[in-house]
Order: structure tokens, then C-alpha cells, then sequence
């Protein structure tokens, strides 16, 4: 069980268009999902923190408006980047967080990712 | 503020050696998680650990175990009888309880045959 699925799991966009990538729990319902962006040949970095029928809460440095989250459902959750740039190129992963009912804290799991390249 | 470092940005070994990969954090809690991922090629983070804070035993799974050491707050992993398909990059990350995870740089690990 808790398998987290992204999709599309590559995209190639132009520049200025916008981009939705969908995150979903697939066996388990998950009130809070993570979004995270990973650079080549570099580390996780949180971006924000989406939360079932709330607003995200993001990092500091993390445009909202750019990087727009909608947890619609406890098992989607949507990152759309706005009118993307080469510069967000990257590496995007999910992850989900079991809601709760005997869950620990720590039970978190990570989706397979969505490499984005702008051209 | 919580840190992770991972010195060793790639280590490279032949097959059937034993590897260990080094991990050192900081945090002002006393309470905290610990945790290692494994991301191979495909991109997908592989659950690895969880260690609790209150929790130093070292653990030992198949080939794979683990080193917590509270008093110079290191978290090493260890791979003995490496094999190819070890080869991935391994991150070391911290969580205060709140579900935020602080990952490391990573240290990329090629197994050659």
C-alpha cells in the first residue's frame, strides 16, 4: 500500500504557457501532500505544504502566484506552474502524508516525480 | 535552524566492497526523525530508515545498516558487499515531528562491476 502517482511524468512546454502536474495518493487518503523541486545533481527542496480544503503554505523565497497548489481532494493534489521560464526547469516530486487515524508522523511517500523542461 | 550535510558528494567503488556514506545534522530539538532515501536512476525516492531521536540503537538490514550517534550527531549508513544495483544517490534527511523534511545534498554512489 501508499503509492503516490504523478502525472505526466515528463512535460516540454514553451515558454510563457502554464503547466498542471497532479499528485495523487492512490490507496490512502492524505490530508497534507508536499511539493518539492529538485535542481540537477541536487538536493530535495520544499516548495510548499498542501493542505485538504485549505490554502498551501509555502517556503520562504517560493512565488504563489508562480507555483499555484490546489488539494481539491484528500487523494489530489495539483502544482500549475504559471506562464513558465527556462529557469523552472526542473525536477518536481510529490509526496503525501497519510490522514490521520493511527498515523505517524513520519509516514510520508514520495511520488515518482515530473521532470519539466522549458523551452 | 536544522542542517544536513553530506560531505562526500560522490564516492565510487568496485563491486563487493563495503561503502559507508556519512551524514551530520544539526538541530536544537530534542526530539527529531531521522531518515535515509535512496534515488536511483528513475528519479523515485526509495524509502530507506526512520530513526527517532530517542532511538540510537544501530540497525542492520540484509546488506544495508546504520550508525546514529547523538554525541556527534552523525547518521552514516553502510553498504557491505556493494553491488551495481546499489548504484543511486543517497540523501540523509531530518524532520522535527512536523512533517518538514531537511535533506542533505546527496552523495551520489556508482557500484562498477
Amino acid at each position: 500500500g501508499a503509492v503516490v502517482s504523478q502525472h505526466p511524468s515528463r512535460v516540454i512546454c514553451k515558454s510563457g504557457t502554464s503547466v498542471k502536474i497532479e499528485c495523487r495518493s492512490l490507496d490512502f487518503q492524505a490530508t497534507t501532500m508536499f511539493w518539492y523541486r529538485q535542481f540537477p545533481k541536487q538536493s530535495l527542496m520544499l516548495m510548499a505544504t498542501s493542505n485538504e480544503g485549505s490554502k498551501a503554505t509555502y517556503e520562504q523565497g517560493v512565488e504563489k502566484d508562480k507555483f499555484l497548489i490546489n488539494h481539491a481532494s484528500l487523494t489530489l493534489s495539483t502544482l500549475t506552474v504559471t506562464s513558465a521560464h527556462p529557469e523552472d526547469s526542473s525536477f518536481y516530486i510529490c509526496s503525501a502524508r497519510r490522514a490521520s487515524g493511527g498515523a505517524r508522523i513520519y509516514e510520508q511517500y514520495f511520488g515518482p516525480g515530473t521532470r519539466l523542461t522549458v523551452t | 535552524a536544522q542542517k544536513v550535510t553530506q560531505a562526500q558528494t560522490e564516492i565510487s567503488v568496485v563491486e563487493k566492497e563495503d561503502v559507508t556514506l556519512d551524514c551530520v545534522y544539526e538541530t536544537r530539538d530534542t526530539t527529531y526523525y531521522l531518515f535515509w532515501y535512496k534515488q536511483p536512476p528513475s528519479g523515485e525516492l526509495v524509502f530507506l530508515i526512520r530513526r527517532n531521536s530517542f532511538d540510537e540503537q544501530n540497525e542492520i538490514s540484509g546488506r544495508y545498516s546504520w550508525n546514529f550517534q547523538k554525541s556527534t550527531s552523525s547518521f552514516n549508513f553502510t553498504i557491505t558487499a556493494s553491488q551495481v544495483v546499489d548504484s543511486a544517490v543517497y540523501f540523509c534527511a531530518l524532520s522535527d515531528g512536523t512533517d518538514k523534511l531537511i535533506f542533505g545534498t546527496g552523495t551520489r554512489l556508482q557500484v562498477f562491476p
